[in-house]
């Protein structure tokens, strides 16, 4: 059964730490992983992985996946409380039938961060 | 502004009423999805539809229906059948159903009592 587990599924920091969050997966046909936070309501993009190796960078948070390993990390450096939030990684696999194919998303069931002033 | 509306936001229905949310997307997108999302359960695939006047079943289609008449808009029927309707909703787009990174609205939660 295809599955993405995240961990921690909580965590708590203070202002100013640094803090990694985990996604592993076990998907048939894999195709992406994205990372996306959800604060109060819809999720919004973070980033789209789809090569081992390249970490990708906005601002403090980072992310790079291993596809050898079949893992990836969100990294968030100096968090701020405007941080705090559900983060949510989804692995993107595509299901084959005859005449096409589609994309789907396996979601994780999130981590949820607090950053405490 | 494009984006993706869900309407309401809060939703209350008594057990055994069917009850229908909206979901809306002006961004010229192919296909749209519908999840449900419970406490420590992450997003869970109910019906997705790459294009009018399909869609396919998810993970979690049980007690649920949908309907893709216009390009723009996909609403779910939660139907009495589902034995445990009380969940935030939410809907979601992408360009095409080969692409991996979708835009949400903002959901809807609905209280079943």
């Amino acid at each position: 059964e295809d599955k993405v587990v995240q961990s921690p599924l909580s965590l708590v920091v203070h202002e100013g730490d640094t803090v990694t969050l985990n996604c592993s997966y076990e998907v048939t046909n894999f195709r992406s992983l994205l990372w996306y936070k959800q604060e109060k309501k819809a999720p919004t993009f973070l980033f789209m992985l789809t090569s081992s190796g390249i970490e990708k960078k906005s601002g403090r948070l980072s992310s790079i996946l291993d596809k050898k390993e079949l893992f990836s990390i969100l990294n968030i450096t100096a968090t701020q409380t405007g941080d705090s939030a559900i983060y949510l990684c989804a692995v993107g696999e595509v299901y084959f039938y005859y005449g096409g194919s589609q994309g789907n998303l396996i979601f994780g069931k999130g981590t949820k961060l607090s950053v405490k002033p | 502004d494009g984006g993706i509306t869900q309407s309401p936001k809060y939703l209350f229905r008594k057990e055994g009423q069917n009850v229908t949310l909206s979901c809306e997307q002006n961004l010229n997108h192919d296909a749209m999805y519908w999840y449900r999302q419970d406490p420590g359960q992450g997003l869970r695939l109910i019906y997705y539809s790459q294009i009018v006047n399909d869609f396919q079943k998810g993970d979690i289609a049980e007690g649920y229906s949908v309907s893709r008449e216009k390009k723009e808009s996909f609403p779910l029927t939660v139907t009495s059948a589902q034995k445990n309707p009380t969940a935030f909703y939410l809907c979601a787009s992408s360009p095409d159903s080969s692409s991996y990174e979708q835009y949400f609205g903002p959901g809807t939660r609905l209280t079943v009592t």
